[in-house]
């Protein structure tokens, strides 16, 4: 069973700081996700990743895939209070439908 | 495009009674799926769906579950007879191929069995 581990598993920060969180697992993983889930509403996609050592950049938000592909970072610059939310990693393997996600870290970025 | 489109938002309902979910898929994404949500055990997927096809329904908790897709547009999962432990929230995704590349999600469903 591939199992994601995401930490932290809580975060709270101030407005204007900085951020890093994980998404490791022992598997190797085909693609890996990052999504954003804001309260009362479904996962939004951000980001997929499918190379290793590959980094990708979403405005003030940097994904990297590792080289093994088995782990995942997201970091966070300047964070804003619009960035809050619970942030969920999955992982595939390539033309397999059954996505593995982590529990998720829940961000809360104060004003 | 309007994305994936679940009804209700929320649902109460007293233990016993039958709840039935809806979904509307993206038009042209051919892969559905149905997830519950809860605190201690995150997001399962419960039952995938390829070309209105059931693939694969291993993670449906129990017989009192089921799920149909009669039509590319339209998905639905029935629970009865409900009871307290299956309140959470319900999520619908849709995808273009089988979806190991990631989803697009509903907002979801929740439910409240009392």
């Amino acid at each position: 069973t591939q199992l994601l581990e995401q930490s932290p598993q809580f975060l709270s920060i101030q407005e204007g700081e900085n951020l890093t969180v994980y998404c490791n697992s022992s598997s190797v993983f085909s693609s890996l996700q990052w999504y954003r889930q804001e309260p009362g509403e479904g996962p939004v996609l951000l980001v997929t990743v499918v190379t290793g050592g590959e980094v990708k950049k979403l405005k003030r938000l940097t994904f990297q895939f590792g080289d093994a592909r088995k782990d995942s970072s997201l970091h966070i610059t300047a964070a804003q209070p619009g960035d809050t939310g619970l942030y969920l990693c999955s992982g595939g393997g390539g033309s397999n439908y059954k996505l593995t996600f982590g529990k998720g870290t829940l961000l809360t970025v104060n004003p | 495009d309007a994305g994936v489109i679940q009804s209700p938002r929320h649902e109460v309902t007293e233990m016993g009674q039958e709840v039935t979910l809806r979904c509307k898929p993206i038009s042209g994404h051919n892969s559905l799926f149905w997830y519950r949500q809860t605190m201690m055990r995150g997001l399962e997927l419960l039952i995938y769906f390829n070309n209105n096809v059931p693939i694969d329904d291993s993670g449906m908790p129990e017989d009192r579950f089921s799920a149909k897709m009669p039509n590319a547009s339209f998905s639905t999962l029935k629970i009865q007879p409900s009871e307290p432990r299956d309140s959470a929230v319900y999520f619908c995704a849709s995808s273009r191929g089988q979806g190991g590349y990631g989803y697009t999600f509903g907002s979801g469903t929740r439910l409240t069995v009392v």
